[in-house]
């Protein structure tokens, strides 16, 4: 069965500082990635996806980036991060249907 | 517009009630359809999936879809206090993104 990782689980960061958060899938291959952000009050905010290995679609400028340099990996990173960075963010992936299924979150607080 | 418009609530339930949870759409392109359940601090759980109008059946949920309307529902028949979380709607077109409701959060009290 298909199983998704995210780590950390949990961050604080102080503003200014680098970010990389990692996104791992086992059990499928060649799956479309994506990343999430979930503000309170805000719902689900798509920020980049990937359908393949160095491919990857940015939905909203930011300060943010990603990169996919496996198959099954996804990273989030930043070099400065801002306060308004702060959120809980979602990776997920999704294989020939349309449905995605999540990873169990990395809640980002930026100080 | 937005695409995807979803109650807030917050709804409270007492044990046992039929709950009754509703989205609606406005781009008639869409034709895939999600609800989601996510716990507080949790990734969200994939509860449904379907792709046409009608209903769809899966234990104590029911996923209804009418296309004419741009309006889908998720009822769930005697509710537990476990059911107690926010419940996301998401829809598609052939495209790769979704798109989410805002969740209605869902209290079932003893």
């Amino acid at each position: 069965s298909q199983t998704i990782h995210q780590w950390p689980a949990t961050l604080v960061q102080p503003v200014g500082s680098p970010l990389s958060l990692e996104c791992t899938v086992e059990g499928t291959s060649n799956p479309n990635l994506y990343w999430y952000r979930q503000a309170a009050g805000r719902g689900l905010q798509l920020l980049f996806y990937s359908v393949g290995i160095g491919q990857i679609s940015s939905e909203v400028p930011q300060n943010l980036s990603a990169s996919r340099p496996q198959d099954r990996q996804f990273i989030l990173s930043s070099k400065k991060l801002l306060l308004s960075d702060s959120g809980f963010y979602l990776c997920a992936w999704r294989s020939g249907t349309h449905e995605q299924y999540f990873g169990p979150g990395t809640r980002l607080t930026v100080t | 517009q937005k695409e995807v418009e979803q109650d807030p609530g917050p709804l409270s339930v007492p044990e046992g009630a039929i709950v009754s949870l509703n989205c609606t759409y406005s781009n008639s392109a869409f034709q895939y359809f999600m609800w989601y359940r996510q716990y507080s601090r949790k990734g969200p759980e994939l509860l449904m999936y379907t792709y046409s109008s009608g209903n769809k059946e899966d234990g104590r949920f029911t996923a209804q879809v009418d296309k004419s309307s741009k309006y889908i529902s998720l009822f769930i028949r005697d509710s537990q206090p476990s059911d107690s979380a926010t419940y996301l709607c998401a829809i598609a077109n052939s495209g790769y993104a979704l798109n989410f409701g805002k969740g209605t959060s869902l209290l079932v009290t003893p």
